[in-house]
């Protein structure tokens, strides 16, 4: 089955600052999604991806799928504190021909004032 | 729409003791699933549903429970609670099962002691 890498698995960063939170498959990537969790709360869908090169922007958070398909990245322009919360990267995958979504560990952001 | 509900969103259990987790969605949705996360493991899928009376196990299915007798509801049972099964539980709907962009409940914050 598919595997997904994200990484850092934490980042803090100072308000204002830019950054860029990465997720590695181990497979091609056919559709890579990006959530947002706030805690106690579920989640909440960014964006999909689905060709090579593809990129997407939606406000200040941008994401990209490479040429190769393996490796996607979100990356956040001028953090603000609304920014905080727990990033995941998911992937399609097709099951018994029922589409299942595999996801990475997520990665935990903290935007200090 | 109130999109999807998913109730209680605390409990505490006892090893051995059963519980249905209640998901709810006014969507319509055909695809319905629900989800576990555990820190530093991301989202695993338990089990999910293509339609009304058809269901089908996830990664992790094994302690979990679920049926659909209607489009709307698809509870989670946990049979005999097992300290294992202390996580957080999401449900999740989409339109079909080639729709991308799932919807998620809350959570349910279940502990087993």
């Amino acid at each position: 089955s598919q595997e997904l890498e994200q990484s850092p698995q934490s980042l803090i960063v100072q308000e204002g600052k830019n950054l860029t939170i990465n997720c590695t498959s181990s497979k091609t990537l056919y559709g890579l999604y990006w959530y947002k969790q706030k805690y106690g709360e579920g989640l909440i869908f960014l964006m999909m991806l689905q060709k090579g090169g593809e990129e997407k922007s939606h406000e200040k958070i941008t994401a990209k799928l490479d040429e190769k398909k393996q490796q996607s990245s979100l990356h956040i322009t001028a953090s603000q504190p609304s920014h905080a919360g727990i990033y995941l990267c998911g992937a399609d995958e097709e099951i018994q021909g029922a589409q299942k979504l595999v996801f990475g560990q997520g990665t935990r952001l903290t935007i200090n004032p | 729409n109130a999109g999807v509900t998913q109730t209680p969103k605390f409990q505490v259990l006892k090893t051995g003791q059963s519980m249905t987790l209640q998901c709810a969605q006014d969507m319509n949705h055909e695809y319905m699933s629900w989800y576990r996360q555990d820190p530093g493991m991301g989202l695993r899928l338990i089990h999910y549903s293509v339609g009304a009376g058809i269901t089908d196990q996830g990664e992790v299915p094994n302690g979990y429970n679920v049926s659909r007798s209607t489009t709307e509801d698809f509870p989670l049972r946990l049979l005999s609670a097992a300290p294992s099964q202390t996580s957080v539980y999401f449900c999740a709907s989409s339109r079909d099962r080639d729709s991308y962009e799932q919807y998620f409940g809350p959570g349910t914050r279940l502990t087993v002691t």
